[in-house]
């Protein structure tokens, strides 16, 4: 079964609206990070979290990881037609310090602003 | 962007013929990967590699087949393609997967994607 699970799979909101995506596994993950990709792209970094509890932004965009190491979400404040894309979450499963090849990454959640 | 190219760009292909995929690095990162994207599946991992010679399966490894004789090659190959196969291929390489190690934040880089057709 899938390991990392993220909704909403689609949001469309106006330009200027709030949008937020979540993430979560039913196993505690040593990290999450998140991706952005741009309509016909390929997946782009965009930050990694680590910590229990941490939070953390870029402009517009607020990341946060749950106290419990199970969940995370991306927050952007205001949106503008230049964040349109697929926001994807993925996490290494286990405990940090581990060497852990596999990367699970959520389906994604593909973000439609009109102006 | 890190040195990350894969060819072919674009492949249509018939069912049944083998096809192979090359993903070629200039970054020396350790690490590479095989992802398959389809709509409604998000990334999904076919295979991976941590070394020359060292691979594991993913979550959709059946039908493919990788190989890693040099640490900038990554060939993904499917012995006999199925229209099931037909989807949007990534390479992505990381540096390592050792999360406590200083500066490293085990992102996954990307390459440009490769669109396979199987009819």
């Amino acid at each position: 079964g899938q390991q990392v699970m993220q909704i909403p799979q689609y949001q469309h909101v106006q330009e200027g609206e709030d949008f937020t995506t979540y993430c979560n596994s039913s196993t505690t993950l040593s990290n999450i990070q998140w991706y952005k990709q741009r309509p016909g792209g390929h997946p782009v970094f965009l930050i990694q979290l680590v910590k229990s509890g941490e939070v953390k932004k870029q402009k517009r965009l607020t990341f946060q990881f749950g106290e419990a190491k199970k969940n995370s979400s991306l927050h952007i404040t205001a949106t503008q037609t230049t964040d349109v894309g697929t926001y994807f979450c993925a996490g290494y499963l286990g405990e940090r310090g581990s060497t852990l090849g596999r990367l699970y990454f959520g389906r994604g959640t593909q973000l439609t602003v009109w102006p | 962007d890190a040195g990350i190219t894969q060819s072919p760009r674009h492949k249509v292909t018939e069912t049944g013929t083998p096809v192979t995929l090359r993903c070629h690095q200039t970054e020396n990162h350790r690490y590479m990967y095989w992802y398959r994207q389809d709509p409604g599946h998000g990334l999904r991992l076919i295979h991976y590699s941590y070394g020359v010679k060292d691979t594991d399966k993913g979550e959709v490894s059946d039908g493919y087949s990788v190989s890693r004789s040099k640490t900038e090659d990554f060939l993904l190959t499917l012995e006999s393609a199925t229209s099931s196969q037909t989807s949007v291929y990534f390479c992505a390489i990381s540096e390592s997967t050792i999360l406590h190690r200083r500066g490293n934040t085990g992102e996954l880089f990307f390459g440009e994607g490769s669109r396979l057709t199987v009819l």
